[in-house]
């Protein structure tokens, strides 16, 4: 079964300091695309950062990063400088080349001022 | 904006009404997929469909349905609400055509309120 695992229901961090939400996932597939989207309390749901399986160089997009680790598959995301517009849901993702896209549950994260 | 129109954005009804949700996709956009969100849930995937034919299904009750027009704008119906129908209901949209890459763009939702 192709399953996206987020450890974390919820987090808090203090402002500036820097925090990691990890993201498990599995298939058998061997293309595949990774994502992350945040959903602040507008429950909007925004693409924060997306990692193509096939590279080995780690995405970033600006204070927010992954740490992609395709044998033990695993996608990390680090948010660096935290910032109150940061508090959100945030939810990891793969898509498959079928475009069948397997969502985590999410992690909340609070950034406290 | 992010390209993805959803109507109505809110809607009160009763319990046993039936109501459709209707969402026009990306320009370009060829995918649609529908998510049903219930308060500080996860996303629950209803249906996906692609150039307007079905391409997945989800946990989608019966008495759900959906379509996507020639337009490529797709319409949820429910019927026969309960109170536990009550959530957003998420459209997103993508390019589609079994590249991968495709990233989905969501629009702002629905929320349903069945009283």
């Amino acid at each position: 079964a192709q399953t996206v695992t987020q450890s974390q229901p919820e987090m808090s961090v203090q402002e500036a300091e820097t925090v990691t939400l990890s993201c498990t996932y599995d298939t058998s597939e061997n293309n595949y695309y990774l994502f992350w989207y945040k959903q602040p309390p507008s429950r909007q749901m925004i693409l924060v950062i997306r990692q193509e399986a096939y590279k080995q160089q780690n995405a970033t997009e600006n204070r927010f990063s992954v740490n992609f680790q395709k044998a033990a598959k695993s996608f990390s995301l680090k948010i660096s400088d935290s910032q109150l517009g940061d508090t959100a849901m945030y939810f990891c993702a793969f898509m498959l080349r079928d475009d069948k896209i397997i969502f985590g549950k999410g992690t909340r994260l609070h950034i406290l001022p | 904006d992010s390209g993805v129109t959803q109507t109505p954005k809110h809607l009160i009804t009763a319990t046993g009404q039936r109501v459709t949700l209707r969402c026009s996709p990306r320009s370009g956009d060829l995918s649609v997929y529908w998510y049903q969100q219930s308060l500080d849930q996860g996303l629950q995937f209803l249906i996906q469909y692609y150039n307007g034919e079905e391409r997945a299904k989800g946990n989608i009750l019966e008495r759900f349905s959906a379509q996507q027009f020639p337009d490529l704008h797709s319409e949820l119906n429910l019927s026969s609400l309960e109170l536990g129908d009550s959530a957003l209901y998420f459209c997103a949209s993508s390019p589609g055509g079994g590249a991968g890459a495709n990233v989905l763009t969501f629009g702002a939702g629905s929320r349903l309120t069945v009283l």
